[in-house]
């Protein structure tokens, strides 16, 4: 079975500094990946995903995350934090091709010191 | 872009009573709804895969007959949560499978059971 791991239950970053949230997860094949963020008392918003391809993907809000295969992580990254990133962050996982049950995370908690 | 919208956002009920929560797809058709559930500074828990027409499939551990999933069109899932106890308590967020590994979350609903 897949699993994901966030080694960063929260993390602190000042406003226009850079961040990166780490995921790693286990999975026997090529998994697809995730990054949600969620506001307080609201749903997931999808960031960005891999599925294939260019190891380096673009997202929204000027997130990227980059896919490495030999250390099994797909970290997030920002090159300019924003006060408005305050957030929840959850990496997932979703196994096998067309499956859509995704194994998340138990999620990074960005706070952004102004 | 695709919209999922869950309904009610926040309820209250009293032990021993049921309470409904609404799914639905407002602009596509997903003849696949994923329940989950999310306990405070967690993460979210897969509950149950629904599926339009056919039985939910239920994660194991989860009581199905606690949990009631009817997914009755390509779009409406509903989960009833029977004989609701305080430890029901938590937040429930849907999911719906949309086109090309598209997945669309709602923005939950928080249950509390006094």
């Amino acid at each position: 079975a897949q699993s994901v791991t966030q080694p960063d239950i929260h993390i602190t970053v000042s406003e226009g500094a850079s961040l990166e949230l780490r995921c790693n997860y286990s999975y026997g094949a090529t998994p697809y990946l995730f990054w949600y963020v969620q506001s307080p008392g609201q749903g997931l918003q999808l960031l960005l995903k891999y599925f294939s391809g260019d190891t380096l993907v673009q997202g929204i809000k000027g997130f990227e995350a980059e896919f490495k295969r030999s250390q099994s992580s797909f970290n997030l990254r920002k090159p300019s934090v924003h006060w408005s990133d305050a957030a929840e962050y959850f990496c997932a996982v979703g196994a096998g091709a067309g499956s859509y049950q995704l194994t998340f995370g138990k999620g990074t908690k960005l706070s952004v010191i102004p | 872009g695709a919209v999922v919208s869950q309904h009610p956002s926040w309820v209250i009920c009293k032990s021993g009573t049921s309470v409904k929560i609404e799914c639905r797809s407002l602009d596509f058709q997903a003849t696949t709804m994923f329940w989950y559930r999310q306990f405070p500074k967690q993460s979210l828990m897969l509950m149950a895969t629904s599926n339009e027409g056919s039985k939910a499939t239920y994660e194991q551990g989860v009581e199905k007959d606690k949990f009631l999933i009817n997914h009755a069109s390509l779009t409406l899932s509903t989960l009833t949560v029977t004989s609701a106890h305080p430890e029901d308590s938590s937040f429930y967020i849907c999911s719906a499978r949309g086109g090309m590994f598209s997945l669309h979350f709602g923005n939950g609903t928080r249950l509390t059971v006094t």
